[in-house]
């Protein structure tokens, strides 16, 4: 049984260019979260999405952040204009119910921008 | 504003020693409180987890202390071991029904070296 699966596992842009995040869940789940995770911190909620929907993206940035979930194919995650604090580790978790506890994070993306 | 605390920031044990990581948290709405361990360039994974209605949870060498009046958990690693040498992240969320269930909020971690 696959685990939460994130690609691409490293991804560099330059500042201006755009970042697109990927996530499929665990097989059988359907809710995904995205987290970031700065150098030395603890992770930080972004957004909760089930199947089509946005639930939750109070942890999202208010520009040039966006995420979707869409019916077919993996969630996205996607950054706009990247800045260098950007630079963080995004990780996606899943879990088989709506809010259910534990969630299952994947290995993450490192996104560095030069 | 940082609603879990956590300490210490880094940790050295010898092996075969007890290490004791704590967290206190602001928000008593809190009802789920579960340890992660985090490799380096690997995801967070579920070690052991607590909910307020018990004062201990043991799996194996890993215990949970829970003191809910204190609003404080705690994570001991018994006979700790090479292997335990990780970063461990102490979260809470709200899992009864009404509150925000899916969000873990996250302490800044403890880096734990178990010297051999």
């Amino acid at each position: 049984n696959a685990g939460v699966m994130q690609n691409p596992r490293h991804l560099v842009r330059r500042r201006g260019q755009e970042a697109r995040l990927r996530c499929s869940p665990m097989k059988g789940h359907s809710h995904v979260y995205w987290y970031r995770q700065l150098p030395e911190e603890g992770l930080k909620f972004m957004v909760y999405l089930q199947k089509e929907n946005i639930i939750d993206e109070s942890g999202m940035p208010k520009e040039r952040f966006s995420a979707e979930f869409p019916k077919e194919g993996p969630s996205i995650l996607r950054i706009q204009q990247v800045v260098r604090g950007d630079s963080a580790a995004y990780f996606c978790a899943s879990s088989p119910l709506a809010g259910e506890q534990p969630q299952h994070f994947g290995d993450g993306t490192r996104l560095s921008i030069l | 504003q940082q609603q879990v605390k956590q300490s210490p920031q880094s940790l050295i044990v010898q092996k075969g020693g007890i290490s004791i990581i704590n967290c206190a948290y602001e928000n008593t709405a809190f009802d789920y409180f579960p340890w992660y361990q985090q490799f380096p360039g690997k995801g967070p994974a579920l070690l052991i987890a607590i909910r307020p209605d018990v004062s201990e949870k043991k799996e194996g060498r890993f215990t949970i202390s829970f003191n809910k009046s204190a609003k404080q958990f705690s994570l001991h690693i018994m006979d700790s071991q090479p292997g335990d040498s990780a970063t461990y992240f102490c979260a809470a969320s709200i899992v009864t029904s009404g509150g925000s269930n899916y969000k873990l909020t996250f302490g800044k971690g403890t880096l734990l070296t178990v010297n051999p």
